[in-house]
């Protein structure tokens, strides 16, 4: 029974790129949550979505960060034209059935921006 | 403005001691409160959790504490090992509408 299932666990860019990160929910699991980690800090939430809807990104920076969670496949977090301060790790998690029921994180995707 | 505020931020206690990590919110809406244990390279994973309607509740050796007249919540770790060093996080949430709030943690060491 896997977990979450997040890919790639490291993944470097260059100030200007963009960046994807994947993220296959739990078995049966149709709610995903985005969160974002700095170092010494705890975890931020930036987005939430069901099947192709997003329901709350009211943690989401306005430009630049976009999510999605389509009918089929992984859902992907897409960060454009990354900057330094995107250096981060960034971890999914997903839960059954309604919100907060338990969140099952994923291990997490480290965003370097050099 | 931290919604959830977790102290203290780092703790050292000999095998066997009982660690404390404290929470305090302001937050009345809250309803949902979870503890997550997180070690180096993971992801964070679900420890204990408890609604306000009771004011303690054990799991094996984790034991959360919670008071709502002082909007504090606690967790304590009876007979800590080594293998419990990592770090904790605190968090809370109201049932099914907002999303779930993390505090900032606390990096135990448990040594022997």
């Amino acid at each position: 029974n896997a977990g979450v299932m997040q890919n790639p666990r490291h993944l470097v860019r260059r100030r200007g790129q963009e960046a994807r990160l994947r993220c296959s929910p739990m078995k049966g699991h149709s709610h995903v949550y985005w969160y974002r980690q700095l170092p010494e800090e705890g975890l931020k939430f930036m987005v939430y979505l069901q099947k192709e809807n997003i329901i709350d990104e009211s943690g989401m920076p306005k430009e630049r960060f976009s999510a999605e969670f389509p009918k089929e496949g992984p859902s992907i977090l897409r960060i454009q034209q990354v900057v330094r301060g995107d250096s981060a790790a960034y971890f999914c998690a997903s839960s059954p059935y309604q919100r907060n029921s338990p969140l099952h994180f994923g291990n997490g995707t480290r965003l370097t921006v050099t | 403005q931290q919604q959830v505020k977790q102290s203290p931020q780092s703790l050292i206690v000999q095998k066997g001691g009982i660690p404390i990590i404290n929470c305090a919110y302001e937050n009345t809406a809250f309803d949902y409160f979870p503890w997550y244990q997180q070690f180096p390279g993971k992801g964070p994973a679900l420890l204990i959790a408890i609604r306000p309607d009771v004011s303690e509740k054990k799991e094996g050796r984790f034991t959360i504490s919670f008071n709502k007249s002082a909007k504090q919540f606690s967790l304590h770790i009876m007979d800590s090992q080594p293998g419990d060093s990592a770090t904790y996080f605190c968090a809370a949430s109201t049932s099914g509408n907002t999303p779930l709030v993390f505090g900032k943690g606390t990096r135990l060491s448990v040594i022997a």
